[in-house]
């Protein structure tokens, strides 16, 4: 079965740092192009960054420079580490595995449950 | 960016009836070498991820119900619910990919 199972979220203070986990089975996260999208209570989707399978990362402006995307290919694992964190960072955190489109990505199949991340003092 | 914009920001609809979302982008996503809308709509019920329902603007996503259709291009599109059920109550959005990745605010389907 294909399956995302993130982990690592919680409560973390103005300023703190945070990583996330999503382990992934029924396929490799490395033949994928991988996102983190998150969704603020009661709020829209938001994309965050994306991997590509060559090892490029790209994210929103939002979260640049503050965030760093990585994989762990022997663990199968997304990472999402999450540094100078703000109370706007406050949201559900999915990754998801960008549909293969015949090189194309971005578009979104596989998703997570999510993880919920709230920065609060 | 891209900006996304959808209207409604929510709609009731009898059983049975038909729903329609409309989506509209800043700017084309239609790439003229492939001739390719890069625009998709997704589905989310409440404590749920979303659901990839449809790509390239009009394709369904395998395992989606076909009363459930999109059609567009450039910067207008719309996403087609053709008799609402009751497991089609959700927020739907859309999203483009063709310069990054940026979605809509959602739209509300309920039933009337």
């Amino acid at each position: 079965e294909v399956r995302l199972v993130e982990s690592g979220g919680g409560l973390v203070q103005p300023g703190g740092s945070l990583r996330l986990s999503c382990a992934a089975s029924g396929f490799t996260v490395s033949s994928n192009y991988m996102s983190w999208v998150r969704q603020a209570p009661g709020k829209g989707l938001e994309w965050v960054s994306v991997i590509y399978t060559g090892g490029n990362t790209y994210y929103a402006d939002s979260v640049k420079g503050r965030f760093t995307i990585s994989r762990d290919n022997s663990k199968n694992t997304l990472f999402l580490q999450m540094n100078s964190l703000r109370a706007e960072d406050t949201a559900v955190y999915y990754c998801a595995r960008d549909k293969d489109l015949g090189g194309t990505g971005g578009t979104f199949d596989i998703w997570g449950q999510g993880t919920m991340v709230t920065v609060s003092s | 960016d891209i900006v996304m914009t959808q209207s409604p920001d929510s709609l009731a609809v009898s059983l049975g009836e038909r729903a329609t979302i409309n989506c509209k982008s800043s700017q084309s996503v239609l790439y003229s070498s492939n001739n390719k809308n890069y625009l998709a709509w997704y589905q989310q019920k409440p404590g749920q991820p979303p659901k990839l329902l449809i790509y390239w603007a009009s394709a369904r996503e395998s395992g989606v119900p076909d009363r459930f259709s999109g059609s567009g291009s450039g910067t207008d599109f719309t996403l087609t619910i053709s008799s609402l059920q009751p497991e089609d109550v959700a927020v739907y959005y859309c999203q483009q990919y063709y310069t990054s990745r940026t979605f809509g605010q959602g739209t509300k389907v309920e039933i009337k």
